[in-house]
């Protein structure tokens, strides 16, 4: 079983600063494999990127992934209030089986 | 757009069943693998198991010996069955879909619904 682990846990930073959220698997898998979502309060959870780099429609280039084998990054370039919420990796294995990491905080201050 | 629709009893008593239905409109239920994920309150997500290619079933491994998710293609539904069910079931539900063209992550969500379980 592949484990994600995100840091940091929470990320509290100013309108413009840019975000780095970071992905570690317990093992190699295919970049394929790798999405990022973005949950708010009250909503149900956002696919922002698939395939480790390809954003999902409509969401905004300020939002890019990265990464390879085990490590794997979100980056927000340009922070906005709206970017307030938890964002998770997740990890889809062929069995089929999703994984999904503990989250990440970002507070916009 | 695919939408999905989450329905059932929002309070389960212990021991019992939970049953929850996902409707899948604008779409064909056959198209996607469909998925039920849960979150305890305050918590992260979890996957539940999965349905794909019309019918076969995949679980997550500390849910299999209670959980059942099946197809009614005449509705385009999909369910859920979670036996004997505790506190620490308590969670929102929701069913999601994936499909091919990215890379199966979840790109179609519902609403989700809350089930609490008390007696």
């Amino acid at each position: 079983e592949i484990l994600l682990t995100q840091s940091p846990g929470t990320l509290s930073l100013s309108p413009g600063e840019r975000a780095t959220l970071s992905c570690r698997a317990s093992q190699s898998v295919s970049s394929h494999s790798l999405a990022w979502y973005q949950q708010k309060p009250g909503q149900a959870p956002r696919l922002l990127i698939y395939g480790a780099f390809s954003r999902a429609t409509g969401i905004p280039d300020t939002f890019s992934g990265s990464g390879s084998g085990t490590d794997f990054t979100l980056t927000i370039s340009r922070l906005e209030p709206e970017d307030s919420a938890v964002y998770y990796c997740q990890q889809y294995g062929s069995s089929p089986q999703w994984t999904f990491g503990q989250g990440t905080k970002v507070e916009i201050k | 757009q695919i939408q999905l629709q989450e329905s059932g009893p929002g309070l389960v008593k212990p021991s019992e069943t939970l049953s929850l239905i996902c409707t899948v409109s604008r779409g064909s239920v056959t198209s996607y693998y469909w998925s039920w994920i849960r979150q305890p309150p305050g918590k992260g997500l979890e996957w539940i198991g999965c349905l794909y290619n019309s019918g076969s079933t995949n679980y997550n491994p500390s849910l299999e010996s209670r959980v059942t998710i099946s197809v009614d293609t005449s509705k385009n539904q999909f369910s859920l069955r979670l036996n004997s069910v505790t506190a620490a079931d308590t969670a929102v539900y929701y069913c999601a879909g994936a499909a091919y063209y990215y890379y199966y992550a979840m790109d179609v969500w519902g609403q989700g619904t809350t089930v609490t379980v008390s007696s």
